[in-house]
Parts: structure tokens; C-alpha cells; sequence
């Protein structure tokens, strides 16, 4: 199975301010026959389910502000919110679906600072 | 607008069964892969089972259920399901039903639904 890892466990980040959490995977998620890293990024705010940000590593989900990004490829992946708000208070998860089981990382917890 | 309607959570005891349905709406059900994630209270999401879009699509299993849990789907009734037999304490989560944004399973999920309790508990 892939394992996939995340840091930091949480964050506080000034309002304005970049937040940057890591993903790391066990193995490459990178599929060579297309290119395509098969690594997703979803944001959960308290009482509600998951939210898809990102897709394909990089590929920001419709409705999403440019403020989200992600990056990397093979096994390290980044997403980054350039200025944080108040409403991107929330836990974030990455997920690989290059192999089943499709497994999330543990999670990183943005507050604000 | 994409919806995703989980029941038949609740309580049971452990070594009991209880059967999960996902009512879909919104979007063509039979062109998409489905899948099962939980979330235990206080926890982080596990992802728990998947289905590609056929009726008798290939089907994808956490080690931790495997055995235990299928999933199935009937798309003339746009509706997702997982049965989970030999219910342990450790199955007590919120389910959470979601859409693939492809027919296969090799894709993100991209809609999900609120969820339902299942609580396994003597």
C-alpha cells in the first residue's frame, strides 16, 4: 500500500499571509504513460464533508480561488494558499488514487495565527 | 446541481450487520466511479471501498474492511451501496458517500455527500 505522509501535523498562519503544507508518498504517483500525478488535495471545514481543491497535483478544482496551488511531482507534493482567510480555516488532506488502496495522509490542521 | 444522499447509519452491536445507501442525483450516475470514505470521531479520512461505473464494475477494498464489507451499485436506481458484516468498534465513523470524476476509480472524488453516523457499540 501507499503510505502517504504529511507536514506539518498543524499551522497558524497570519492573515495575508502563506501557508504551505508538504505531502509525501511512499511511492511515485506518477503515471508515465500520461504524465498525470495521481495526487488530490481536499479541504474539510468542521461539520462538513471534504471539498476537492486540486486535482492531478496541479490542476485547481472549478470554483477554487487562484490563492490555491499545487505543486510537485513523484512522490513530494506541496499546495500552498498565497494569502490566507479566515475561511480557509480548515483541515487539508492529500490522496493518492495512482493505486488502490487510495490512500489520504493524516491531515494538516490551518489556523490562524 | 450533484447530490448525494447517505442512510441507514445508526447504532448496532458489534458482530452485527448494517446496509449504507447512497441516493444519487444530479449528474448521470452509471458514467461514474462511486466510493465509500469514513471518518471516525475526532479522526482523519479513511478511504474505505470503490466501485467503477458499471453495475458489475471492478470493485476496490481497504485492507481493514476487506472481507467484511462489498460494495455494490445499482444504477437503474442511481443508488450506491455497502454492506459491512462482522461490525467491530473500530468501524465507528462517519460514512461518507462520493462521486469520481471519471468511470474509473483512478480519479479524485470531486462531489460528496454530508455523510451518516454508524455507531458500533454493545
Amino acid at each position: 500500500d501507499i503510505v502517504m505522509t504529511q507536514s506539518p501535523d498543524s499551522l497558524a498562519v497570519s492573515l495575508g499571509e502563506r501557508a504551505t503544507i508538504n505531502c509525501k508518498s511512499s511511492q511515485s504517483v506518477l503515471y508515465s504513460s500520461n504524465n498525470k500525478n495521481f495526487l488530490g488535495w481536499y479541504q474539510q471545514k468542521p461539520g462538513q464533508p471534504p471539498k476537492l481543491l486540486i486535482y492531478w497535483a496541479s490542476t485547481r478544482e472549478s470554483g477554487v480561488p487562484d490563492r490555491f496551488s499545487g505543486s510537485g511531482s513523484g512522490t513530494d507534493f506541496t499546495l500552498t494558499i498565497s494569502s490566507l482567510q479566515a475561511e480557509d480555516v480548515a483541515v487539508y488532506y492529500c490522496q493518492q488514487y495512482y493505486n488502490a488502496p487510495f490512500t489520504f495522509g493524516p491531515g494538516t490542521k490551518v489556523d490562524i495565527e | 446541481e450533484v447530490q448525494l444522499l447517505e442512510s441507514g447509519g445508526g447504532l448496532v452491536q458489534p458482530g452485527g450487520s448494517l446496509r449504507l445507501s447512497c441516493a444519487a442525483s444530479g449528474f448521470t450516475f452509471s458514467t461514474y466511479a462511486m466510493s465509500w470514505v469514513r471518518q471516525a470521531p475526532g479522526k482523519g479520512l479513511e478511504w474505505v471501498s470503490a466501485i467503477n461505473n458499471s453495475d458489475s464494475g471492478s470493485t476496490f477494498y481497504a485492507d481493514s474492511v476487506k472481507g467484511r464489507f462489498t460494495i455494490s451499485r445499482d444504477n437503474s436506481k442511481n443508488t450506491l451501496y455497502l454492506q459491512m458484516n462482522s461490525l467491530r468498534a473500530e468501524d465507528t465513523a462517519v460514512y461518507y458517500c462520493a462521486k469520481s470524476s471519471r468511470g474509473h476509480c483512478y480519479s479524485p472524488a470531486d462531489y460528496w455527500g454530508q455523510g451518516t453516523l454508524v455507531t458500533v457499540s454493545s
